[in-house]
Formats: C-alpha cells, structure tokens, sequence
C-alpha cells in the first residue's frame, strides 16, 4: 500500500533560523513527488515536483531534494510569511492511471519574529 | 495567472439533501480532480475526470458521488443525500496531463456542512 510519512507533524523555527522537513514514502514505482503549501481554509499551492533520486529544486528560501526513499524541504533564513503547512505527495506509476495524488498529513510550520 | 476557482465557498445542507459543487479548471487543462480534506486529516483523492468520463476513483467516491463537466468549463461533484460524515473541504484540481507536467492545481475549496 502506498504511503506518505511527513515528520515532524509540527515545527518552531525562530526568523533566521533553517531547518528541514521529511517526507518518507513507499510506492510501487514513483511517478513524481509534489510539495504544496497550505494556508488554514485554503487550497493546496504548487511548490516542486520531483522525478527522479538526486533532482533538486529551489524557489526563493526553500529547496526540495529527493532520494529514492524520501525527499526533503529544506527552509534557509524562513520568514514569518513562511509559516504554513508543507504537504508532501506522490504519484505512484503503477497505481492511479491518471495521476491521484496520495498526500502525507503535513508539517505545520511556524516561524516567529 | 490563471487559476482553478470554486463556488461556493461555503454550503450549509441538512442531513439528506443534495448538494452541487462547481469548479472551473484552468482552461487549457484536461485532467480534472476532486479531493477532500476532513478538519484536521490529510487530503483524500476522490475521482478523476479525463476525456468526459471517469478515469479512477477511491473507495470513498461510492453511488452517492457523481461528477460531470456539463459545459466547456465547469466540473461539478453531486453528492444526492448528505451523511454527516461528508462534511469536509472539497478541493477540486486541474493538471495539464500526466505524461508531461503532472502538476495538479488546487482551487481554493467549498466547505461543505452537513447538519
């Protein structure tokens, strides 16, 4: 069964202060890995998407990388507009045909000023 | 920047009615979603919608559920006699196809309430 662990469930960081979020998941075969945003009472917003082990991507202060049994998101000098909840998903090859996404339950990250 | 869009942002419904919920996708996009996110739990996949028909669904999207795109833009979820349990945020997704950029875009969801 396909499965999405994200640790820790929730996460402190002071403005500054780097950190980095885990995703750990079992597929039949990777099709892609997905980080999303999510602000509370809103949607799911597109961050990264990875292939492949060793693919790295960055936007602004937050850097995804991922290896063939987890990926990481790493935060440098996070903001407090950086305070959300990071979702991990994946797409498994052999399960859904087209694509559904199986979510992880998600880091709640907080930074303070 | 386009985005997919949702209405309505919040529906109130008695145990046993039907609800409607309408999305309109990114125009350009083929392959349609619908997730759910109960208070506090993760996002669920319900169904997806390619070519006017259904391509996959979960164990949750039972005979109660259905989907349509009615028009060249809209993708609706029916859900015909509301349980308590399907109160929910229902988040409806759109991606350009799968071979390609498999991203999903969310829209901003519908709260639905059931009482």
């Amino acid at each position: 069964e396909d499965q999405v662990t994200q640790s820790p469930e929730a996460l402190r960081l002071q403005e500054g202060e780097s950190s980095s979020l885990n995703c750990s998941y079992t597929v039949s075969g990777l099709r892609g890995l997905f980080w999303y945003r999510q602000d509370p009472g809103k949607g799911p917003e597109f961050l990264f998407t990875l292939y492949s082990a060793g693919e790295e991507k960055e936007k602004e202060r937050l850097k995804a990388t991922l290896t063939k049994k987890e990926s990481f998101l790493h935060i440098t000098a996070p903001k407090p507009e950086d305070s959300a909840t990071y979702l991990c998903a994946v797409q498994d090859r052999y399960g859904g045909s087209q694509g559904n996404l199986i979510f992880g339950k998600g880091t709640k990250l907080s930074v303070k000023p | 920047e386009p985005e997919v869009t949702q209405t309505p942002s919040h529906q109130v419904t008695q145990m046993g009615q039907e609800v409607i919920l309408r999305c309109v996708p990114i125009s350009n996009h083929l392959y349609f979603y619908w997730y759910r996110q109960i208070l506090g739990q993760k996002v669920e996949f319900l169904v997806s919608f390619y070519n006017n028909e259904i391509s996959e669904k979960s164990e949750i999207f039972d005979d109660q559920f259905s989907v349509e795109r009615p028009d060249g833009s809209n993708f609706t979820l029916k859900i015909r006699s509301t349980k308590l349990e399907d109160s929910a945020m229902y988040f409806c997704a759109s991606s350009v196809g799968t071979s390609g950029s498999r991203e999903q875009y969310f829209g901003p969801g519908t709260r639905l309430t059931v009482t």
